[in-house]
């Protein structure tokens, strides 16, 4: 079964400064990933995902992975954020069997708190 | 707009006192699932569809029931709440999968069972 380890479970950035959030996985192929952020009282929303071809993904909000293989990551990061990136983030990851039926598997969150 | 709804948002009951939560789509998607958070736990799936009258089993389904009649909504069940359903409940859906492209979440609903 696959599972997924953040860390980090809270980060303090300052307005302006860069971020990286950090996602491991394990499972035992090439995996699907995502990253879901969940703004105070709200659902999920999806950020970014990988599915295969190239290793560094956009998303929405300024957000970009890399997907890298050999350490099992798939971290997050923003170049510059913003007092509204404030929230809690969530690597998920997904196998491949299954045709998408079951879960994804989420990790346990970081929360991001952003100074002025 | 394209949405999940659920309600209630948010419910305090008593332990053994039957409640539904409801979720429905408007994006006429095939898959649908309901998942628990829980604080340092993150989410856990309950239980999923893939379509009408299909569910199986997630990772956390004891004390869960669900049903699928129509395509647009995928009410959860607790028979007889316990105090450790105390939890805020995500229903989310995508077009046939997660693997199919965006999974998308209602805004939560928030359980206490005392």
């Amino acid at each position: 079964a696959q599972s997924v380890t953040q860390p980090d479970i809270h980060i303090t950035v300052s307005e302006g400064a860069s971020l990286e959030l950090r996602c491991n996985y394990s499972y035992g192929a090439t995996p699907y990933l995502f990253w879901y952020v969940q703004s105070p009282g709200q659902g999920l929303q999806l950020l970014l995902k990988y599915f295969s071809g190239d290793t560094l993904v956009q998303g929405i909000k300024g957000f970009e992975a890399e997907f890298k293989r050999s350490q099992s990551s798939f971290n997050l990061r923003k170049p510059s954020v913003h007092w509204s990136d404030a929230a809690e983030y969530f690597c998920a990851v997904g196998a491949r069997s299954g045709g998408g039926a079951d879960g994804l598997t989420f990790g346990k969150g970081t929360h991001l708190i952003i100074q002025p | 707009e394209a949405q999940v709804t659920q309600n209630p948002r948010y419910l305090i009951t008593v332990t053994g006192k039957k409640l539904t939560v409801t979720c429905s789509q408007n994006m006429n998607h095939e898959y649908m699932s309901w998942y628990r958070q829980d604080p340092g736990l993150g989410l856990r799936q309950i239980y999923y569809s893939m379509n009408v009258e299909v569910t199986d089993k997630g990772d956390v389904p004891e004390g869960y029931k669900v049903s699928r009649k129509e395509k647009r909504n995928f009410p959860l069940i607790l028979e007889s709440p316990s105090p450790n359903q105390t939890s805020l409940y995500f229903c989310a859906s995508s077009w046939r999968g997660w693997n199919t492209g965006e999974l998308f979440f209602g805004e939560g609903s928030r359980l206490t069972v005392l």
